[in-house]
């Protein structure tokens, strides 16, 4: 089955303790996406990925980090979570841009 | 900043009836141009894709594009409780850039 996995898919931490969402898909996409969506925000990008160690900022990039080693994954590593990056966390791939996106499950990070 | 507006909402129609729901957006150079539906702690849907100027068909959906005027609209025809969702418009500009999407708009479809 096609598909884009997320893990965890809940979460809750504690500020400054440094973590890890990974995000694999199965469909040999080119591009990948992390977005967090916040009540009355929207879904807003935070990093974008190209192909493998192409990766690129999006609207809200500050205080996360990606990496794209290998085609399927991209992890999602907040080094010093804070209590503001408490949101519902969305991976994404693609075929390129003017295709439709394929979202993971989401994860919900809380951060105490 | 390329920006995507969207009513939020709630937008209550009355099952049968047709609900129509916008989107603008401001940059001139977009190209591709997305309805997602989002049910309530889920992850978001496509619905439909509209690439040029016009009417695009697909069951009881319909998109239009309007370049000039910079907006795109969907329309949900004979509206079902099961359409009760928030539906987010996604533009994105110089292939695969950003992706910006609208804060949506919620729909209830009222039995």
């Amino acid at each position: 089955e096609a598909q884009v996995t997320q893990n965890p898919r809940y979460l809750i931490t504690v500020t400054g303790k440094k973590l890890t969402v990974t995000c694999s898909q199965n469909m040999n996409h080119e591009y990948m996406s992390w977005y967090r969506q916040d009540p009355g925000l929207g879904l807003r990008q935070i990093y974008y990925s190209m192909n493998v160690e192409v990766t690129d900022k999006g609207d809200v990039p500050e205080g996360y980090k990606v990496s794209r080693k290998e085609k399927r994954n991209f992890p999602l590593i907040l080094e010093s979570p804070s209590p503001n990056q408490t949101s519902l966390y969305f991976c994404a791939s693609t075929w390129d841009g003017n295709n439709e996106q394929f979202f993971g499950p989401g994860t919900r990070l809380t951060v105490l | 900043q390329k920006e995507v507006e969207q009513n939020s909402g709630p937008l209550s129609v009355p099952e049968g009836a047709i609900a129509s729901l916008n989107c603008t957006y401001s940059d001139r150079g977009s190209q591709s141009f997305f309805w997602y539906r989002q049910y309530s702690g889920k992850s978001p849907e496509l619905i439909m894709s509209i690439y040029s100027n016009g009417d695009k068909e697909d069951g009881r959906f319909t998109a239009q594009l309007n370049k000039a005027s910079q907006y795109v609209s969907l329309l949900i025809r004979d509206s079902q409780p099961s359409d009760s969702a928030t539906y987010l418009c996604a533009v994105t500009s110089g292939g695969y850039q950003k992706v910006t999407f609208g804060i949506g708009t919620k729909l209830q479809v009222i039995p």
